[in-house]
C-alpha cells in the first residue's frame, strides 16, 4: 500500500538556519504530494503542493520539488523564523486507488530558537 | 469565504457512551474526509464521503460510523466508547473529491476517561 516516510524529529535549529525535513513515498501510480503544517493546538494548513514529476512546490519561503526517480519530495526552508516552529507532515494523495484519501508522514516537530 | 468548522471543539466522554462529531466544509465542497490524530499512531484516515456516499473507508472497527448531508455537511460517530479512542479527530473537505487540496478544519478534542 501507499506509504511516507519522513525523517527523524524533533529538529531544533537557531533561527536563520537552513532547514532540510526529508520525506520519501511508496505509491501506486503517479500520486500528488503535499506538506501540511500543524501549529500547537490547530488542525493542519497546507503548505505546498506538487501533482506531478519534478514540479516544485513553494510558499512563505519553503519549497519542495516533486522528485519521481528518487521517489522524494524533501522540505527547504533557506532561513528559518522562530514562528516555523511547528510540526511539519509530508503527505501523498493517489486518486487512482484513494481518491481523496491522504497518507501521512510521521510528522516531524521543528523548533526554532532565536 | 469561510474555512471548515468543526464542533464541538473539545469533548469529555466516559468508556461504553458513544459520540457525535460534526463537520461543515467550505462552502462548495462536496468531499469530506475524516481522520484519527494520535501521539501514538500519527493521522489515520476514517473515511470520505463525497455527494452523500461514503466513498472510502480506512481500517477502523464498525464502531466508527458517519454520514453526510445533502448541504455536505458531515457527522461521525462513535459508538461504545473506549479509553484508545482520545485524539484529535480531524475533517478536511475538498471540492470534487480527486487527490486535490484537503483543506482542514481546526479539529475535535476528544477525551475517553
Amino acid at each position: 500500500g501507499d506509504s511516507v516516510t519522513q525523517m527523524e524529529g524533533p529538529v531544533t535549529l537557531s533561527e536563520e538556519a537552513f532547514l532540510t525535513i526529508n520525506c520519501t513515498y511508496t505509491a501506486t501510480g503517479y500520486p500528488s504530494l503535499f506538506w501540511y503544517v500543524q501549529y500547537p493546538g490547530e488542525g493542519l494548513q497546507l503548505l505546498l503542493k506538487a501533482t506531478k514529476a519534478d514540479d516544485k512546490g513553494s510558499n512563505k519561503g519553503f519549497e519542495a520539488t516533486y522528485r519521481k526517480e528518487t521517489t522524494s519530495f524533501h522540505l527547504e526552508k533557506g532561513s528559518v523564523q522562530v514562528s516555523d516552529s511547528a510540526v511539519y507532515f509530508c503527505a501523498l494523495s493517489a486518486r487512482e486507488t484513494s481518491g481523496s484519501r491522504l497518507t501521512f508522514g510521521e510528522g516531524t516537530q521543528l523548533t526554532v530558537n532565536p | 469565504k469561510a474555512g471548515v468548522t468543526q464542533t464541538p471543539r473539545y469533548l469529555i466522554k466516559t468508556r461504553g457512551q458513544q459520540v457525535t462529531l460534526s463537520c461543515s466544509p467550505i462552502s462548495g465542497h462536496r468531499s469530506v474526509s475524516w481522520y484519527q490524530q494520535t501521539p501514538g499512531q500519527g493521522l489515520q484516515f476514517l473515511f470520505e464521503y463525497f455527494s452523500e456516499t461514503q466513498r472510502n473507508k480506512g481500517n477502523f472497527p464498525g464502531r466508527f460510523s458517519g454520514r453526510q448531508f445533502s448541504n455536505s455537511r458531515s457527522e461521525m460517530n462513535v459508538s461504545t466508547l473506549e479509553l484508545g479512542d482520545s485524539a484529535l479527530y480531524l475533517c478536511a473537505s475538498g471540492m470534487a473529491g480527486g487527490a486535490e487540496t484537503q483543506y482542514f478544519g481546526p479539529g475535535t478534542r476528544l477525551l475517553v476517561l
